[in-house]
């Protein structure tokens, strides 16, 4: 089992729709949670970090955390074309009696115009 | 502007060069990595150094060695490279080490061919 999974997509949707991105976890003791944003050619670069259970906003974007569901989501609305890129769910995992940030294979997200 | 720098950004070498990546961090971080992100595979941790000193070896090849001289340096030493070891190399830094909630930067990252 893969320690964090996401939906490789991509992911298509509308200019000014609402777009989902969701991921998965193994680890039940992780405690913290971090969206990257991935532009093709360039480094990940950190969009939202979420803590607790429940939702967290900045701007367009809502991270959604349910630990007992080991699942952690972002909500871009009113989605840009610039969005378009990929995004990584890390997930500071339990490995080896040390922690690691462990990320996700990305999920590709195009908005279209 | 990220807080971390990479140098070069791009990089080809043959399979029997001697290369190095160099890393600086100006965030005052405790904590530095390289990852290694290969076409369509997630993000992959190669090492960890905490307080200059490594605590993660995810059993990386050894053709490729690390070197951390001070919290804000790193390099990558790259020698007798075979073609799969083509792809984006990452370093990170994070105010210590990945422990429950502190997050990593990313610097730019180097483009690695090797032919």
């Amino acid at each position: 089992q893969k320690e964090v999974e996401q939906n490789s997509g991509p992911l298509s949707v509308p200019e000014g729709a609402i777009a989902s991105l969701n991921c998965t976890y193994s680890d039940r003791g992780s405690q913290s949670f971090f969206w990257y944003r991935q532009y093709s050619g360039k480094s990940p670069e950190l969009i939202m970090s979420i803590y607790s259970n429940g939702d967290k906003e900045d701007g367009r974007f809502t991270a959604q955390l349910n630990k007992a569901s080991q699942y952690v989501s972002l909500l871009i609305r009113d989605s840009q074309p610039s969005d378009s890129a990929t995004y990584l769910c890390a997930v500071p995992t339990l490995m080896d009696s040390s922690y690691k940030l462990i990320f996700g294979s990305g999920t590709r997200l195009l908005v279209r115009p | 502007e990220t807080g971390v720098t990479q140098t070069p950004r791009h990089l080809v070498m043959g399979m029997t060069n001697k290369k190095s990546l160099k890393c600086e961090q100006h965030l005052g971080h405790n904590a530095m990595y390289w990852y290694k992100q290969s076409a369509k595979k997630p993000l992959e941790l190669m090492f960890v150094y905490n307080f200059k000193e490594q605590t993660e070896n995810n059993s990386v090849p050894s053709r490729f060695s690390p070197e951390c001289p001070n919290s804000s340096h790193l390099f990558l030493h790259l020698h007798t490279l075979q073609p799969e070891d083509s792809a984006l190399y990452l370093c990170a830094s994070s105010p210590d080490r990945m422990g429950g909630g502190t997050e990593a930067f990313f610097g730019q990252g180097t483009r690695l061919t090797v032919v």
